[in-house]
């Protein structure tokens, strides 16, 4: 079957920093969406992966291995406004986006 | 208006009634979704159009219908819901289906949450 995993919950500083891992196995790959979510709101895209490497946009950066089926996203300089749910999608063989259930990051003053 | 709109926000209604949920896009976008989202599980595609046809029905119970009389609206009509069907019904948007980022990025709205007693 088809799986995304990410943790389920994290806890930072404010103006830390943070890495938010997202693992798949899905039935061919074309491409990886990270999306940030607050809560009683609508998921918002953040980034976009289909080659392995690093992309930066700003304070937010997200990583790609396709070989080993891993991404993360990177937070810096947290602020408390960057608390929410963070959503990995991985579209696959058939450009279906195979969804995790989000990690939910919680910033602590 | 701009992006994806969805009305109501909130819905309870009793496993009898029947009501319908509406999204509009206002982005020219040519692809709607319907995602079913539950607490701590992921995002649940129910129902894909492309140019207002139907392309994905991913084994959605006949107590959904899905309607899509344009590029730019959508609806999910209910009907005999059950109390697991309460959830955050999301719409999204996007310009297309398979082509590359830029076309396939997909765009939410709101939601509406269901309570269904």
């Amino acid at each position: 079957g088809q799986n995304i995993d990410q943790p389920t919950e994290m806890t930072a500083t404010e103006g830390a920093i943070v890495q938010i891992n997202c693992t798949y196995q899905t039935s061919g790959f074309n491409g990886l969406f990270w999306y940030q979510q607050h809560a009683g709101e609508a998921p918002t895209f953040l980034s976009y992966n289909v080659l392995d490497g690093l992309e930066e946009k700003g304070r937010f950066s997200s990583f790609l291995s396709r070989s080993k089926g891993y991404s993360y996203l990177l937070l810096k300089e947290l602020q408390m406004k960057d608390s929410a749910s963070y959503l990995c999608a991985v579209r696959d063989s058939n450009y279906q986006l195979i969804w995790g259930a989000g990690t939910k990051l919680i910033i602590k003053p | 208006e701009t992006g994806v709109t969805q009305t109501p926000r909130h819905l309870v209604m009793g496993m009898t009634n029947k009501k319908s949920l509406k999204c509009e896009q206002h982005l020219g976008h040519n692809a709607m979704y319907w995602y079913k989202q539950s607490a701590k599980k992921p995002l649940e595609l129910m129902f894909v159009y492309n140019f207002k046809e139907q392309t994905e029905n991913n084994s959605v119970p006949s107590r959904f219908s899905p309607e899509c009389p344009n590029s730019s609206h959508l609806f999910l009509h209910l009907h005999t819901l059950q109390p697991e069907d309460s959830a955050l019904y999301l719409c999204a948007s996007s310009q297309g289906l398979a082509g590359g980022p830029s076309t396939d990025t997909q765009y939410f709205g709101p939601g509406t949450r269901l309570t269904v007693l």
